[in-house]
């Protein structure tokens, strides 16, 4: 079974310096891992994603995020905060092929989320 | 690109009525569309895997009597809920997946608040 820890419910940073936050994995073989941010009563939107490649994995609105097979993790990165930047951020993991077998199993598994404030 | 829309996006109704919530792919067709819910301060929960033209996949522990799925097309997917009960109020939240030339990504729709008076 594949699953994401999101280790902090909460973040709190100042605007301008830089924020992190973190994502940890477990699944068979190679993952698909995602970050997606949603803001009050909206949908999540897709911020960036890790298929193959670079481990460093630039997305939108300055994120960035870095994958590290050792240690099973896909933190979220940016190097100044914005006060505009707080939101509700999920980290999400799916199976590569040949691991998974189709139907259900294209589904993602989300952290519980974790929450980021960015105080101006 | 990669545009998911769902319709309503804020219902209210009455315990025992039904309910119909529309998600679209605007500029992309989808095999497969998902439907999450998502209660207050806490993660996405997915309740099924919608596939185009056959039936829907549903994850445990979730009626499918109760929460029915049809996916008629590749760009439509609907959840009906079916004799609605207060403790159904939620956020429903549908995506689509787009797969194929090195890509495999869901993208959200903005989400429906359901609340059952």
């Amino acid at each position: 079974a594949q699953s994401v820890a999101q280790p902090e419910d909460q973040v709190n940073v100042a605007e301008g310096n830089p924020l992190t936050v973190k994502c940890t994995y477990s699944v068979s073989g190679n993952p698909y891992l995602f970050w997606y941010v949603q803001y009050p009563n909206r949908g999540l939107q897709f911020l960036l994603k890790y298929i193959t490649g670079d481990n460093l994995v630039k997305g939108s609105y300055g994120f960035e995020a870095e994958f590290n097979k050792s240690q099973t993790s896909f933190h979220l990165k940016k190097p100044s905060a914005l006060v505009s930047d707080s939101a509700l951020y999920f980290c999400a993991v799916r199976a590569q092929w040949p691991f998974y077998s189709g139907g259900s199993n294209y589904k993602l598994t989300f952290g519980k989320g974790t929450l980021l404030t960015v105080n101006p | 690109g990669a545009v998911v829309s769902q319709h309503p996006s804020r219902v209210i109704c009455k315990s025992g009525t039904s309910v119909k919530i529309e998600c679209r792919s605007l500029d992309f067709q989808a095999t497969t569309m998902f439907w999450y819910r998502q209660f207050p301060k806490q993660s996405l929960m997915l309740m099924a895997t919608s596939n185009e033209g056959s039936k829907a996949t549903y994850e445990q522990g979730v009626e499918k009597d109760k929460f029915l799925i049809n996916h008629a097309s590749l760009t439509l997917s609907t959840l009906t809920v079916t004799s609605a009960h207060p403790e159904d109020s939620s956020f429903y939240i549908c995506s689509a997946r787009v797969s194929g030339s090195g890509t495999d990504t869901q993208y959200f729709g903005p989400g429906t608040r359901l609340t059952v008076l």
